[in-house]
């Protein structure tokens, strides 16, 4: 069964930095992309980005919303996948997931629960 | 990349069929078939529900089924159920510099 499973979510003031992690279960993480989508409170999703498998050139692609500010790591050994969110906003408040991409695929297949980010002095 | 264009709600009542709608543009919804579909209910992850236009995952129930004609693509409930109460949203492959764009969601309640 894939699991995923976010932390590091909280409450931050504006201009800091926060880590968020996604411990994967269920699959061979190295095989997929790390995959991360957004929802702000009453809102609707928004995609954050995502990183390639190492096997696949291994780079980044980015919302230009967040392009410049967020960068996605990933330690397959751990199957953990990481969004590094630095010089934050209010408007980057939202609940996080973590989702499942395959390569050549363009659909999200597994999500996590979420975790909430609060951007907010 | 401008997000796709969704009612905001949609009812109907139990047994009956709805469908929502997803409008886009020929840069995404209508340049690819990679529109997919999810059911978000209150509190909780969204489930994908259609991929790549018209395909259903294992698991998810027939009643679900999508469609697209040029730069739209919609969502058919079948058989409306309460549990069908949800939050839904379509995607579509929008290309190499956004790969990604949601649609702006809709609300589904049944009466």
């Amino acid at each position: 069964e894939v699991q995923l499973v976010e932390s590091g979510g909280g409450l931050v003031q504006p201009g800091q930095s926060l880590r968020l992690s996604c411990t994967a279960s269920g699959f061979i993480f190295g095989d997929y992309y790390v995959n991360w989508v957004r929802q702000a409170p009453g809102k609707g999703l928004e995609w954050v980005g995502f990183l390639r498998r190492k096997t696949y050139r291994g780079t980044a692609e980015y919302a230009a919303s967040v392009k410049g500010r967020f960068t996605i790591s990933r330690d397959d050994s751990k199957s953990i996948g990481y969004l590094q969110m630095n010089s934050l906003k209010s408007e980057d408040t939202a609940v996080y997931y973590c989702t499942r991409l395959d390569y050549g695929r363009n659909y999200f297949d597994g999500w996590g629960q979420g975790t909430p980010v609060t951007v907010s002095s | 990349q401008s997000a796709l264009t969704q009612p905001a709600s949609v009812s109907g009542s139990p047994g009956q069929s709805i469908t929502i709608s997803c409008a886009g543009t020929s840069s995404d919804v209508g340049a690819y078939n990679f529109v997919s579909w999810y059911q978000q209910h209150p509190g909780k992850a969204p489930k994908l529900l259609v991929f790549d236009v018209s395909n259903r995952p294992s698991g998810v129930s027939h009643r679900f089924s999508g469609s697209k004609s040029r730069n739209t693509a919609s969502l058919t409930i079948s058989g409306l159920q309460t549990e069908d109460e949800a939050d839904y949203y379509c995607s579509s492959y929008a290309g190499i510099d956004t790969p990604f764009v949601f649609g702006t969601g809709t609300k589904v309640t049944v009466l």
